[in-house]
């Protein structure tokens, strides 16, 4: 069974960092492209970034680029997200997706975790 | 940017069937994905690439791409149908999700 377990949300400050953990298990890691996907409080869904199985490709929303870096461990079966700059527009809570491929273009999101809420507020 | 279009709300009657649209400029080229959200969940995948069903969604939830439209169409449907739709496509190397239909089931 798939699961996506995210970490490391909470309250921080506008211009603040904070770093989201997503520890997968139930399938082969290294083989496919994960992502991060956020949905503002009563908003739609919104994406943010995508990285190959490998490590060697990665993608990001014109809104959080140069500020939000997506990395990964295949070692330790895990995704991250390092949040910089953080603005009270980047607010939502903020899902790990599993992609249907390696290359994670053009393939849909077929599993969800359960999504770690960022609040950026003084 | 490219964007995609669907109607804020869509009702049905129970038993009877649900459309809801995204569309898009030159949509027939691209691979239109879509997710069911119900309150306080995750977002659920209920179809890939314009008309596969993923193993556990039932067959009453279909999809079609034509032109510069896609439809997700819930055959028979039940009050547990009732939540958010969201279609999705890659654009370039970018994702683009549409802005979510309500599905009320009467």
């Amino acid at each position: 069974e798939v699961q996506l377990l995210e970490s490391g949300g909470g309250l921080v400050q506008p211009g603040g960092s904070l770093r989201l953990s997503c520890a997968a298990s139930g399938f082969t890691f290294s083989s496919y492209a994960m992502s991060w996907v956020r949905q503002a409080p009563g908003k739609g869904l919104e994406w943010v970034s995508t990285i190959s199985g490998s490590g060697g490709s990665t993608y990001y929303a014109d809104s959080v680029k140069g500020r939000f870096t997506i990395s990964r461990d295949n070692s330790k079966n895990t995704l991250y997200l390092q949040m910089n700059s953080l603005r009270a527009e980047d607010t939502a809570v903020y899902y790990c997706t599993k992609m249907y491929g390696s290359s994670g273009w053009l393939q849909p999101f077929d599993y969800w975790g359960q999504g770690t809420l960022v609040t950026v507020s003084s | 940017s490219y964007e995609l279009t669907q109607p804020l709300s869509v009702s049905v009657a129970l038993g009877q069937t649900a459309r809801i649209t995204c569309g898009g400029n030159n949509f027939g080229s691209k691979s239109v994905h879509w997710y069911q959200q119900k309150p306080g969940q995750a977002p659920v995948l209920v179809i890939y690439r314009n008309t596969n069903r993923p193993s556990g969604i039932p067959e009453r939830f279909s999809g079609s791409n034509s032109g510069n439209t896609a439809t997700l169409t819930i055959s028979r449907a039940q009050a547990g149908d009732e939540a958010d739709y969201y279609c999705q496509v890659w654009d370039s190397s970018t994702v683009v999700f549409g802005g979510g239909t309500k599905l009320t089931v009467l």
